[in-house]
């Protein structure tokens, strides 16, 4: 049984350009959401999914950030026009079941905008 | 809105016992977890507490008291390995998303 995986690992990119990542969740799990981590803090929620359909979204989600999950399998979140504000880790995690149920995390993707 | 407070840092010493503590306020309550996270890696699921009392697994213990807005998880046996920062959370209302505290960096010496 694999865990959720995510690539790249590491992204160093310019101010003002496009990033993607890739999040691969654990195969039988229809839930996948985003959440972005400062040094010092914990998880901050960005974005859920339950199959393909985006049905949550925090307002931290600026207009530069979209997320999709084509076929309800992996998932992608792209930050356009970076700004070294996005420098921070990006996790994916997974879970399947009702209500509130647990989340298994991916090892990240750490952005890093120069 | 949720709102979360964890002490920052904690420092104990090897094989000693350490309770770290977690309060929280919520309009809405379901349940409250607890993830350790290593520096550099992932969060990794603890425990998760729906009803109040005691829950032991092995070494650590998670223990819930809705009426006071009041968790703490207690490791026992303490390893250098601990050393980790301890995320409380909280499902968010609509349940799905996890608000996390800032989490509590515990040290082990020896």
């Amino acid at each position: 049984d694999t865990g959720v995986s995510q690539n790249p690992r590491h992204k160093i990119t310019k101010r003002g350009q496009n990033v993607t990542f890739r999040c691969d969740p654990i195969s039988e799990h229809n839930r996948l959401y985003w959440y972005r981590q400062t040094l010092g803090q914990g998880p901050e929620f960005l974005t859920y999914f339950q199959n393909e359909a985006q049905l949550e979204k925090s307002r931290l989600l600026s207009d530069r950030f979209s997320a999709e999950r084509p076929k309800g399998s992996f998932s992608t979140l792209e930050i356009q026009r970076t700004e070294q504000g996005d420098s921070a880790m990006y996790l994916c995690a997974s879970s399947q079941g009702q209500g509130p149920d647990t989340q298994y995390f991916g090892p990240g993707t750490r952005l890093t905008v120069l | 809105g949720q709102n979360i407070d964890q002490p920052t840092e904690m420092t104990a010493t090897e094989g000693a016992i350490v309770q770290i503590n977690c309060t929280y306020q919520t309009s809405g309550f379901n349940g409250l977890f607890w993830y350790q996270q290593h520096a550099g890696e992932a969060p990794t699921f603890l425990s998760y507490n729906v009803l109040d009392g005691l829950e032991e697994k092995g070494r650590f213990s998670s223990f819930l008291s809705r009426s006071k807005g009041y968790s703490y998880l207690l490791l026992k046996e303490l390893q250098m390995k601990d050393s980790a920062s301890y995320l409380c959370a909280l499902p968010s209302n609509s349940g799905y998303a996890l608000n996390f505290g800032k989490g509590t960096s515990l040290l082990v010496t020896p």
